[in-house]
């Protein structure tokens, strides 16, 4: 069945430093993708989404390109700030009515 | 920005109670859910509702859990007996069309609840 597979965490960075969460899939046909981020003591927010294959999503200087050669959906952002750590969550519609998510990615950064 | 509202914030009941948590989706969306995400854990879909019926439920939404939409605003997740495995963090969520179709889904803040 569809799932989605992301990078075990913690991830611990410091400040500026650049940032990869990866995320992998399994589905039938090419399905939306989402990111999803839980700041602490907060609930889901969607960070950012592509909805076709090489869309990019972008969102407060994160992005993620749908590359359905690697069936791939990494967050990348270029430099992270102390206000980035949260964990987060990749995503994916299974059957019509919802949407499932990874084990999610804790992500720490010093200051 | 419209938002999706639960209350209460935080429960405590006693193991065999029953419990209600409480959502206001948003306003014109016709598809709604609830989540769990117990501690430390992956965040977990239990059931999907739309058109006052259930569309969707895991195995983990056995008989102790329904849902209603009593009113037309309210979207409520009940547990009839709660167990000490229970406790976590719920989530409500709504969306205006199926997932399917890549449209984002909204997410309350949560009602954590604590089975002791």
């Amino acid at each position: 069945g569809d799932s989605v597979t992301q990078m075990e965490g913690p991830v611990t960075l410091s400040e500026e430093a650049f940032l990869t969460i990866n995320c992998t899939y399994t589905a039938t046909g090419y399905p939306s993708l989402f990111w999803y981020v839980q700041y602490p003591g907060e609930g889901l927010q969607l960070l950012l989404k592509a909805t076709k294959a090489d869309d990019k999503g972008s969102n407060k200087g994160f992005e993620a390109t749908y590359r359905k050669e690697t069936t791939s959906f990494h967050l990348e952002k270029g430099s992270v700030q102390v206000s980035d750590s949260a964990v987060y969550f990749c995503a994916l519609p299974q059957g019509d009515d919802k949407i499932i998510f990874g084990k999610g990615t804790r992500l720490h950064i010093l200051p | 920005e419209p938002e999706v509202t639960q209350t209460p914030s935080h429960q405590v009941t006693q193991m065999g109670q029953e419990v209600i948590l409480r959502c206001v989706p948003i306003s014109n969306h016709l598809y709604f859910y609830w989540y769990r995400q117990i501690l430390g854990q992956k965040v977990e879909f239990l059931v999907s509702f739309y058109n006052n019926e259930i569309s969707e439920k895991s195995e983990i939404f056995d008989d102790q859990f329904s849902v209603e939409r009593p009113d037309g605003s309210n979207f409520t997740l009940k547990i009839r007996s709660t167990k000490l495995e229970d406790s976590a963090m719920y989530f409500c969520a709504s969306s205006g069309e199926q997932a399917i179709s890549g449209n984002t889904i909204y997410f309350g803040e949560g009602s954590w609840l604590t089975v002791v």
